[in-house]
Parts: C-alpha cells; sequence; structure tokens
C-alpha cells in the first residue's frame, strides 16, 4: 500500500512569488493535515480537511490556505511568500479525525527554500 | 495554553542500553497520544498510538505508557542499536481540536556502536 506522496520534494522561490504544494493520502484516508516544520518553532499545526471541508486551521497568516478534493488529495498555497516561510512542509493523512483514534501517517514533506 | 514537552532534547547512549524517552503535556483531556521517529531530511514514522482509555502500547522492543492523570508519557526502547539513533516525537490529540495534534520539540537520540 503507497503511503503518503507529497510533491514536489524540493522548492526554491523568491520573496513575493507564491508557491502550491502537493499532498496524496493513503487509500482510503479522508483526512488530511499539513504543518511546517522549522528549527525554531518545531511542528506547527496549519490546517486539516476531512471529506472535502477545513475542520480545524492554526494560528497562521491567511497567506496559508489550502483545499481538499473529492479523492481526497489536498492542495496548500502560499501566497506573498516570505523569507520566513522556509521550512519543511509536512502532510499527514488519517482514516478518520479527532476521537476516531487513528494514528496519523506522513509523508517526506516538501522542503521549501524562500531567497 | 496546550502545551506538549519532551526531555531530555539529546540523549546519546552505548548500544544495547535500554532507554527512556519522557514527554509531558499540559491538559489531561486527550484523544490519544502517538509516538514518531524522524530520520534526518525525513518525514515522520508512526511509531505507537496510545488511546486516552489505554495505559500502554508495544511494539517489537519499544513499549510506550501514559498516566493521563499526571499529563505523563514515556516511550521505552529496549536494547538500543545503531539503526535507532534519529529524532523522536511525541504529538497529543487534545479534545476539541479534531484531528489536531500538538508536538513536543522531540528527542534526538544517538545509539553508538
Amino acid at each position: 500500500k503507497a503511503g503518503v506522496t507529497q510533491t514536489p520534494r524540493y522548492l526554491i522561490k523568491t520573496r513575493g512569488q507564491q508557491v502550491t504544494l502537493s499532498c496524496s493520502p493513503i487509500s482510503g484516508h479522508r483526512s488530511v493535515s499539513w504543518y511546517q516544520q522549522t528549527p525554531g518553532q518545531g511542528l506547527q499545526f496549519l490546517f486539516e480537511y476531512f471529506s472535502e471541508t477545513q475542520r480545524n486551521k492554526g494560528n497562521f497568516p491567511g497567506r496559508f490556505s489550502g483545499r481538499q478534493f473529492s479523492n481526497s488529495r489536498s492542495e496548500m498555497n502560499v501566497s506573498t511568500l516570505e523569507l520566513g516561510d522556509s521550512a519543511l512542509y509536512l502532510c499527514a493523512s488519517s482514516l478518520g479525525t479527532g476521537g476516531s483514534n487513528q494514528p496519523q501517517h506522513f509523508g517526506d514533506g516538501t522542503r521549501l527554500s524562500i531567497l | 495554553k496546550q502545551e506538549v514537552t519532551q526531555i531530555p532534547a539529546a540523549l546519546s547512549v552505548p548500544e544495547g542500553e535500554n532507554l527512556v524517552l519522557n514527554c509531558s503535556f499540559t491538559d489531561s483531556a486527550i484523544y490519544n497520544l502517538q509516538w514518531f521517529r524522524q530520520d534526518p531530511g525525513k518525514g515522520l514514522t508512526s511509531l505507537l498510538l496510545i488511546q486516552s482509555s489505554q495505559r500502554e502500547q508495544t511494539s517489537g522492543r519499544l513499549n510506550a505508557s501514559l498516566d493521563k492523570s499526571s499529563g505523563r508519557s514515556t516511550l521505552y526502547i529496549a536494547a538500543s542499536q545503531p539503526g535507532d539513533s534519529a529524532t523522536y516525537l511525541c504529538a497529543v490529540s487534545f479534545y476539541n481540536q479534531g484531528g489536531k495534534l500538538i508536538f513536543g520539540q522531540g528527542t534526538e537520540l544517538s545509539v553508538k556502536p
């Protein structure tokens, strides 16, 4: 069974540009969450989608947005990139959400570097 | 504020030693707690998930315990091997937070041959 797939693996952008990251969850998983990982702040929750609906959102500016498609695949978009957006962006999928007590499975992430 | 803390930040042990990693959390109203490992440049690998009603979970040489009332979890690794070298992360799913996980800062483990 294929794991969580994130594309691209690496991305270099300049300040002011925008970027779209993609995540394909494990087959059958309906919940997709996104996290940002930096050396200083660690892993921080961005948002969660379940059945195409945003269920929860972290404390990030409106430049960060996402969506989920009917096949559970998800995209994350960051507009007007800033140097501080350089990070590893991780996607996780799960069969359920919240109290379903299903483990979350992570992809290898997209390494975004802003010049 | 719901927070997760891991101590120590780094740990170095000789091969074959048994070791314990610690995780504490500030709110006992949780759905579950999950332990992950992360290798350099990689994503997270799920190791164990303990539901709030459970006291421990075991997988091979790993044993995770949960004491919800004191807000603590431990990950016990038996007979450590160099291949266990990685960063270990503890993450908590709190009530009314959906699928959101709050992570500790991790413990970087180095097992010396």
